[in-house]
């Protein structure tokens, strides 16, 4: 089957730091993406990993361990517009047309 | 803006009516997805169209039909529905590049439905 857990919910403060966690278990892998979501907005993409490791863009930075399913987001210097819901997805093998399967994304709440 | 863009906005529809959705993208790419969100609940794939051909059909009911006359249109033709269909539907796109095939998806601002 195909699961994908994160925290439903989460709350920091201005000017801190934030982590969000993903872990995913998937039949077929093909790398593993990060959303922002705004209300009433489209999701917009953050960040993609298909290799262990970090990868940092600007104050987000997004972590990947293959082995042990397991992903997390991190966001730096929190403002208060990063409250938002942040989505981790899994894509599908290409033959599967590179679908993505998300999470139930993470509430995130920044606070002054 | 993405570049993948959605009509109507908004719609409300009664349980006997038919309408459709619209999905239109002008950036090249050849995969376009459905998906519906609901609130609390992951987003759930509906649709894959790959190369205008549907690859996957998410066991969805078949009072949703989706249509894929080219690479850059993508509708989802709606028939009786019922009210726990009401949700924001979101289309994607992507592109499959030759030496780049791990392209992120765009997503469109998405149709919020409500039945009746």
């Amino acid at each position: 089957g195909q699961n994908i857990d994160q925290p439903t919910e989460m709350t920091a403060t201005e000017g801190a730091i934030v982590q969000i966690n993903c872990t995913y278990q998937t039949s077929g892998f093909n790398g593993l993406f990060w959303y922002q979501q705004h209300a009433g907005e489209a999701p917009t993409f953050l960040s993609y990993n298909v290799l262990d490791g970090l990868e940092e863009k600007g104050r987000f930075s997004s972590f990947l361990s293959r082995s042990k399913g397991y992903s997390y987001l991190l966001l730096k210097e929190l403002q208060m517009k990063d409250s938002a819901s942040y989505l981790c997805a899994v894509r599908g093998l290409d033959n599967q047309g590179g679908k993505l399967i998300f999470g139930q994304g993470t509430e995130l709440s920044v606070k002054p | 803006e993405t570049g993948v863009t959605q009509t109507p906005r908004h719609l409300v529809m009664g349980m006997t009516n038919k309408k459709s959705l619209k999905c239109e993208q002008h950036l090249g790419h050849n995969a376009m997805y459905w998906y519906k969100q609901s609130a609390k609940k992951p987003l759930e794939l509906m649709f894959v169209y790959s190369l205008e051909e549907r690859v996957e059909n998410n066991s969805v009911p078949s009072r949703f039909s989706p249509e894929c006359p080219n690479s850059s249109h993508l509708f989802l033709h709606l028939h009786t529905l019922q009210p726990e269909d009401s949700a924001l539907y979101l289309c994607a796109s992507r592109g499959r590049h030759r030496y780049k095939v791990n392209t992120e998806a765009f997503f469109g601002q998405g149709t919020r439905l409500t039945v009746v």
